[in-house]
């Protein structure tokens, strides 16, 4: 089946380092992947999409790199805020539908002074 | 101003009765969706809809139905063949095509079921 894996362990990081999160896929090719930022009770805010032919891709402090062969993105954040504290999901469309998205689990950030 | 409205926010319900969370968007997006989150979990898809009068299954549609009567409202009813219909339902929409289009999300429906 295929499967959409990020980071189940929340990501505790200091103020100032750089925060690297995991999105990890099996048996599919993406032509993109997505990533978003919910927090707390809100839904999902939209940051940054990467297509299959694209191996990196910033906005800001935010960089997403996608490898088709590890079949793997990272997600950066450099210098962290407290701000940035969230919890980050990938999301791509394993349904073929060309449109529809599904989510990995998401991964928990914390920033801390 | 533009965007996704769900609504109620928080709502309880009565084991074996139905209930229905309305969305309502207003950037003429084409397609819509409703998500399903547990607690620590990502977003499990329900059922999202292309155009109108047409949609289809994800992952988890079983005990849910939708309708998509105008481009613009997407009603999901839970009913009461849902074995655990507590949960937060997310609405979303986005555009279709050439570009992939971004998911905008709406605030969310807390369903508690006593």
């Amino acid at each position: 089946s295929q499967k959409i894996e990020q980071n189940s362990e929340a990501l505790n990081i200091q103020e100032g380092k750089t925060a690297t999160l995991t999105c990890n896929y099996t048996n599919y090719s993406p032509a993109y992947l997505q990533w978003y930022r919910q927090d707390p009770g809100r839904g999902p805010v939209f940051l940054l999409l990467i297509r299959e032919n694209e191996k990196e891709k910033r906005k800001e402090r935010l960089k997403v790199t996608f490898d088709t062969t590890l079949k793997q993105s990272l997600f950066h954040i450099t210098a962290s805020q407290p701000a940035d504290s969230a919890t980050y999901l990938c999301a791509l469309d394993v349904s073929n539908s060309g449109y529809a998205l599904n989510f990995g689990k998401g991964t928990s950030l914390l920033v801390t002074p | 101003d533009g965007g996704i409205t769900q609504s109620p926010k928080y709502l309880f319900r009565k084991e074996g009765q139905n209930v229905t969370l309305s969305c309502e968007q207003n950037l003429n997006h084409d397609a819509m969706y409703w998500y399903r989150q547990d607690p620590g979990q990502g977003l499990r898809l329900i059922y999202y809809s292309q155009i109108v009068n047409d949609f289809q299954k994800g992952d988890i549609a079983e005990g849910y139905s939708v309708s998509r009567e105008k481009k613009e409202s997407f009603p999901l009813t839970v009913t009461s063949a849902q074995k655990n219909p507590t949960a937060f339902y997310l609405c979303a929409s986005s555009i279709v095509g050439v570009g992939t289009g971004e998911l905008f999300f709406g605030e969310g429906s807390r369903l508690t079921v006593l």
